[in-house]
Order: C-alpha cells, then sequence, then structure tokens
C-alpha cells in the first residue's frame, strides 16, 4: 500500500541554520507529494507541493524536489529561523486523488536563538 | 476568504456515548475530507466526502461515519465512543477536482473519559 516514511526527531538547530528534513514515499504509481507544518495547537498548513518527477516545490525559504528515482521528496532550508519551530508532515496523494493523503510521521523542529 | 471552520473546537464525553463534529468548508469547496491526529498513529485518512456523497473511505470501524450537505457542510459521527477515539480530529476541504490541494481546519480536539 501507499506510505510514506520520514525522520522522526526531534530536530534542534540553532538560528541560522541548514535544515534538512528527510522523506521517503512508497512508489506506487504517480502520487503529488506535499510539505505541511502544524504549529502548536493548530491545524496542518500547506508548505510546499510538486505534481511530478523533478518538480521543486518552494515557499517561505523552504524547498523539496521529487525525485522519482530514489523516491524521495526530501525538505530543506538554508537559514532556519525560530519561527520555524513546528511540527512538519511530509504526504503523498493516493494516485489519482489528493484527496486522501498518507502522511508521515511528523518531525518536530525546535529552533534555538 | 473565509477558512475552514470546524466546531465544536474542544468536547469531553464518556466511554459509551457518541459526538458529532462538524466542518464548514471554505466558500466554493465541494470536497471535504476527515482525518484523526494521534501520538500513536500520527494523522490517518477517515473517509472524503464530494457533492453528498462518499467518494473515499479509510480503514476505520463502522462506529465512523460522516455525511455531507448540499450546501458542503460535513458533519463526522462517532458512536459508541471508545477511550482510544481521543484524538486532535481534521477536516480538509478543498475545489474537488483534478489535483486540487486540501486546505485544513484547525481541528475538534475530542477527549474521551
Amino acid at each position: 500500500g501507499n506510505s510514506v516514511t520520514q525522520m522522526e526527531g526531534p530536530v534542534t538547530l540553532s538560528e541560522e541554520a541548514f535544515l534538512t528534513i528527510n522523506c521517503t514515499y512508497t512508489a506506487t504509481g504517480y502520487p503529488s507529494l506535499f510539505w505541511y507544518v502544524q504549529y502548536p495547537g493548530e491545524g496542518l498548513q500547506l508548505l510546499l507541493k510538486a505534481t511530478k518527477a523533478d518538480d521543486k516545490g518552494s515557499n517561505k525559504g523552504f524547498e523539496a524536489t521529487y525525485r522519482k528515482e530514489t523516491t524521495s521528496f526530501h525538505l530543506e532550508k538554508g537559514s532556519v529561523q525560530v519561527s520555524d519551530s513546528a511540527v512538519y508532515f511530509c504526504a503523498r496523494g493516493a494516485g489519482g486523488s489528493n484527496y486522501k493523503l498518507t502522511f508521515g510521521k511528523g518531525t518536530l523542529l525546535t529552533v534555538n536563538p | 476568504k473565509a477558512g475552514v471552520t470546524q466546531t465544536p473546537r474542544y468536547l469531553i464525553k464518556t466511554r459509551g456515548q457518541q459526538v458529532t463534529l462538524s466542518c464548514s468548508p471554505i466558500s466554493g469547496h465541494r470536497s471535504v475530507s476527515w482525518y484523526q491526529q494521534t501520538p500513536g498513529q500520527g494523522l490517518q485518512f477517515l473517509f472524503e466526502y464530494f457533492s453528498e456523497t462518499q467518494r473515499n473511505k479509510g480503514n476505520f470501524p463502522g462506529r465512523f461515519s460522516g455525511r455531507q450537505f448540499s450546501n458542503s457542510r460535513s458533519e463526522m459521527n462517532v458512536s459508541t465512543l471508545e477511550l482510544g477515539d481521543s484524538a486532535l480530529y481534521l477536516c480538509a476541504t478543498a475545489p474537488g477536482q483534478g489535483s486540487d490541494t486540501q486546505y485544513f481546519g484547525p481541528g475538534t480536539r475530542l477527549t474521551v473519559l
């Protein structure tokens, strides 16, 4: 079946450090891939997405590239801020439907000043 | 545009009771999906409704049900509550056509005592 595996963390970084959160997915069909972010006490916000191989999604300094050959969609940011502290979720659509998402377990990121 | 609205935001019930949660989508969105978020299982897809019809379903027991009204508002119902049903229930809405992105509400926090 469909699954998503992401590094669970927690990840603790200093401000301005480089961030990578790894995410791999099962290669069933040609799913769209997503990164969502969840701040304390809130729902999920879409951070970025990519709909086909080699697409790069980007937003607010975050980037992720859809790599079909390695079935990966790693999240990166060159310089994190304290305000980036949150839980990050990698997700895939279900082939023909992006309304049935499969999520990774989430990665808690804490950025210290 | 107003965002996705979920009511109530917090709910406390006892085992054996039933509960109904409500989700009002963004104006123009016809697809509503429901997810359960728990510390142990993470985010899991419950079901998706589009134009008052259940279009996708996850692997949850029949105690979990939903419906959608003609104005696209959706409700989910959990009967015979169990302690393990304690979770954050999130709804996500989308226009409903093709490869649209889902937008999440803030969630309803259900506690079963």
